[in-house]
């Protein structure tokens, strides 16, 4: 079991609040990952980080961003939540050269 | 276009069954190809990771094959139980990135009877 930790499990807000996705990770691993997932759909890669003060937008386009100020720390922050942002959102830490990704439970976000 | 193709969409057994799930993929130039199985409201879990230099690997009751001419993988399943009820889901690296590109398939959706 992966020491990779998500939260909240679960978040039910309305239109236009602002949120942040916790992702917190006890591995000491250099290289995070936040990817947005569908059901029955792919996951797809919105942002990673390479280590502190790194960030980069990934495939999906997201208005959600991200900070990495500390190593075990990746929070998502979405600025102001619409329906279409209803979704999973996984977080995943891997690290050095291994491009074994580690996965937390996930947070599932309805935005009504 | 790399993409990485997995049938069948779903599939449902029964207790003590053996199945076989596919996995075909176009991306290039290859790195190496994962199986994870994702439980229902959980983080995907690796169970596999192959080469292009290997042909079969195994886990357990999970034992995944590699295609590196035809671009297929399969990863079988023996003797099923509930408990691997879950969706399964390939994932292909790409070689020469830094980040190590994923390319995630869609999944196959399994359901274990008893």
């Amino acid at each position: 079991e992966a020491d990779i930790y998500q939260t909240p499990r679960y978040l039910v807000i309305g239109t236009g609040k602002k949120i942040t996705l916790e992702c917190s990770q006890t591995m000491g691993h250099d290289k995070m990952y936040w990817y947005q997932q569908d059901p029955g759909m792919e996951l797809h890669l919105i942002h990673y980080s390479y280590g502190v003060n790194s960030t980069e937008k990934g495939d999906l386009s997201s208005e959600s961003t991200v900070s990495r100020i500390r190593t075990e720390h990746f929070p998502l922050t979405l600025e102001s939540a619409r329906p279409s942002h209803t979704s999973q959102y996984l977080c995943a830490s891997s690290e050095g050269s291994s491009e074994t990704q580690y996965f937390g439970p996930g947070t599932r976000l309805l935005v009504l | 276009k790399n993409q990485v193709e997995q049938s069948p969409q779903s599939l449902i057994i029964l207790e003590g069954k053996n199945c076989t799930l596919q996995c075909n993929y176009t991306v290039s130039p290859f790195s190496n190809l994962r199986w994870y199985k994702q439980d229902t409201g959980r983080g995907p879990v690796s169970l596999t990771i192959m080469t292009f230099s290997e042909n079969t690997k195994s886990n357990g009751r999970y034992t995944a094959t590699l295609d590196a001419d035809t671009k297929q993988s399969s990863l079988h399943i023996t003797a099923s139980q509930l408990s691997d009820s879950a969706s399964y889901i390939c994932v292909v690296s790409d070689r020469g990135s830094t980040l190590g590109r994923l390319y995630f398939g869609r999944g196959t959706q399994l359901t274990v009877w008893p």
